[in-house]
């Protein structure tokens, strides 16, 4: 069974950088046909997705925020991170780390608890 | 980015009603529609993949349907545990994008 757990700041202050972890359980990051994807959701609000990292590395962005995100993996840690800078009160949200598998479609089969980052001096 | 519109907004029901969740793209995206399930405070659940597929463990009382823009969820007969929020998300054209979810009460 797959688990994800996200870690990091729950407050960062504006013009910062908002940095999170997603730990993988009875699984690997480095393996399989996999992206490994952040989505957050905005208190009482719906779902965005941020962008992927693929078991090889490759990465897309959501174009809303590809001037201020990056998605990496350490692989000797079986972690995935986003790091998004300048953040301004918008980006507090509930952030998701999920995997997304290919099953006749992309779909996010398995998704942390998620963790809520407040913008906030 | 594709726009998902989901319809209604929200909706009241009781424990044996038939429910139906529509959700429209501004494009054709084939089949490349999911169906999630949200409870409050909780990550959410993949419901059914490919506009129709049940995903593994989810009750058959679960069923989806369309293809191109116009696509359905159904709960056969709901029960007191499908009180929740479902959201439809498209996976054609990056970015993945969401509809804005349908919050299913109790009358």
């Amino acid at each position: 069974q797959v688990q994800l757990q996200e870690s990091g700041p729950g407050l960062v202050k504006p013009s910062q950088t908002l940095s999170l972890t997603c730990t993988v359980s009875g699984g690997s990051v480095s393996i399989g046909n996999y992206y490994w994807t952040w989505i957050r959701q905005p208190a009482g609000r719906g779902l965005e997705w941020i962008g992927h990292i693929y078991t090889s590395g490759s990465t897309n962005y959501n174009p809303s925020l590809k001037s201020r995100v990056t998605i990496s993996l350490d692989t000797s840690r079986n972690q995935f991170s986003l790091h998004l800078n300048s953040v301004t009160a918008a980006d507090t949200a509930v952030y998701f780390c999920a995997r997304e598998q290919w099953l006749a479609v992309y779909n996010l089969d398995y998704w942390g608890q998620g963790t809520l980052v407040t913008v906030s001096s | 980015d594709i726009q998902m519109t989901q319809s209604p907004s929200s909706l009241s029901a009781t424990v044996g009603d038939r429910v139906t969740v529509t959700c429209r793209a501004s494009q054709s995206i084939s089949n490349h529609l999911n169906w999630y399930q949200q409870k409050p405070g909780k990550a959410p659940k993949l419901l059914i993949y490919a506009a129709s597929s049940l995903q593994s463990g989810v009750p058959s009382r679960f069923s989806g349907s369309g293809s191109g823009t116009d696509f359905t969820l159904t709960i056969s007969s709901l029960q007191p545990e499908d009180f929740a929020t479902y959201y439809c998300q498209q996976t054609y054209i990056t970015p993945w994008t969401f509809g804005q979810g349908t919050n299913v009460e109790i009358k």
